[in-house]
Parts: structure tokens; C-alpha cells; sequence
């Protein structure tokens, strides 16, 4: 079975940083997704990728598949920025693992 | 084109009360997954529908929780009796593609569950 860490747990920035969250997993994948979740709100998928990187606005998702890791950056942090989020892989039947989250907070 | 839909948005019952849940997916996906955040905790997976077919229940917790999807539509996900650590987000996902690892799964905005 697949484990899916991040890092880290939880983090604050100012506004106008440039953040970095982490994922490992342990077994190899086809393809990694990175979610966000707003407070009291549903899941948005971001990013689904299985190599090298990709850009939408300010958020870039890198993986690197002989490392099984992965990253989320997020450029010119602003407060909407905050929510959790979340690094997932396929398991055995198409579902998904999830990792524990990250829980960014952007302050103006 | 409409998102996956989940009711209620928010539920509250007491202990032993029997609670209902509903995901409609994407039209068209035949994938349908149920997924529950317990508080503290990550995502976990419930099961997996591939149109009316369960393909994978192993995430069900125990019998009280009981999935159907008739006509390989939207999906109903019953608690019963519902218990305190039942409490949750339930979230419902959908997908096009049967039998793809890489498919990008559609979610829903997930159920609030509370059990007093």
C-alpha cells in the first residue's frame, strides 16, 4: 500500500511569498494529483501529473518520479491562497490516497 | 455543464438516527467514488463504483454504512444506526475513464456529517 506524506503539516506566510509544500510517497505511480480544499468548502482539483512540471497562475506542481516526490509552489502568495492542501495518488483500483494535507495560511 | 452534487450539504442527527447521503455525478461517468475526512485525519477511500457495479467496497468501515447506485447514476450512501465517530466530511468524486489509474476525479463540495 502507498504512503503519502507532507510537508509540512501546517504554515503561515505573508503575503507576496513564494511557498513550497511537500509529497513523498512510497511506491511508484502513474500520475499524482495535488487538491485544495477551502475552509468549509469541497476539493478542487489542481494539478494531475506523472512528470516533470505544471503551471496554472501562480501555482506550479513539479514531480520527479525516480525520487517519488513531488511539489506544490504557490508564487506572490495571497490570502485567498489559504486552504488545505492536498497531495494524492492512485491505490490498486483507480481510487485515490490521500496525504494528511497542508493547511496554508496567507496573511495580508 | 454541471459539477458532481452532493445533499445535504450539512447533516445533524443523534446517535442511532439514520442518516442518507447523496452524490450525483458528472453526467456521463461511469466512475463514482465515496470518500469520508474524519476530523484530525486524512481522506480515506470508501468505495467505488463503476456504473451500477460496487468494484472496490474495501473502505467501508462495518455493515451500518450500505452503498447503492442504482441505474449506474447518482449514488446514495446510508448510515445506519449512525454513530459518534461517524462524523465527517463525506465526498463524492466522479470520473470518465473505467479502469485508468490517471483519470482526474470530479469532486463534489462533500456532506457534513455530525452525530451527537
Amino acid at each position: 500500500k502507498n504512503e503519502v506524506e507532507q510537508s509540512p503539516q501546517n504554515l503561515t506566510a505573508q503575503e507576496g511569498e513564494f511557498i513550497t509544500i511537500n509529497c513523498s510517497y512510497s511506491v511508484g505511480i502513474s500520475a499524482l494529483h495535488w487538491l485544495q480544499q477551502h475552509p468549509g468548502g469541497g476539493i478542487v482539483s489542481l494539478f494531475m501529473l506523472s512528470s516533470g512540471k505544471k503551471k496554472h497562475g501562480r501555482l506550479i506542481a513539479t514531480i520527479n518520479i525516480q525520487e517519488k516526490h513531488s511539489s506544490l509552489h504557490i508564487t506572490a502568495s495571497h490570502p485567498r491562497d489559504s486552504a488545505v492542501y492536498i497531495c494524492a495518488v492512485p491505490g490498486s483500483q483507480g481510487n485515490l490516497i490521500f496525504g494528511k494535507g497542508t493547511k496554508l495560511s496567507v496573511k495580508p | 455543464e454541471a459539477g458532481v452534487t452532493q445533499f445535504p450539504s450539512h447533516s445533524v442527527i443523534e446517535k442511532g438516527q439514520t442518516v442518507t447521503l447523496r452524490c450525483d455525478p458528472i453526467s456521463g461517468h461511469d466512475n463514482l467514488y465515496w470518500y469520508r475526512r474524519v476530523m484530525g485525519k486524512e481522506i480515506k477511500f470508501l468505495l467505488h463504483f463503476v456504473k451500477e457495479s460496487k468494484q472496490d467496497e474495501s473502505g467501508m468501515p462495518n455493515n451500518r454504512f450500505l452503498a447503492e447506485r442504482t441505474g449506474g447514476t447518482y449514488s446514495t450512501l446510508k448510515v445506519q444506526p449512525a454513530e459518534l465517530e461517524d462524523s465527517g466530511v463525506y465526498f463524492c468524486a466522479s470520473s470518465y475513464v473505467w479502469g485508468s489509474l490517471t483519470d482526474t476525479q470530479y469532486f463534489g463540495p462533500g456532506t457534513r456529517l455530525t452525530v451527537l
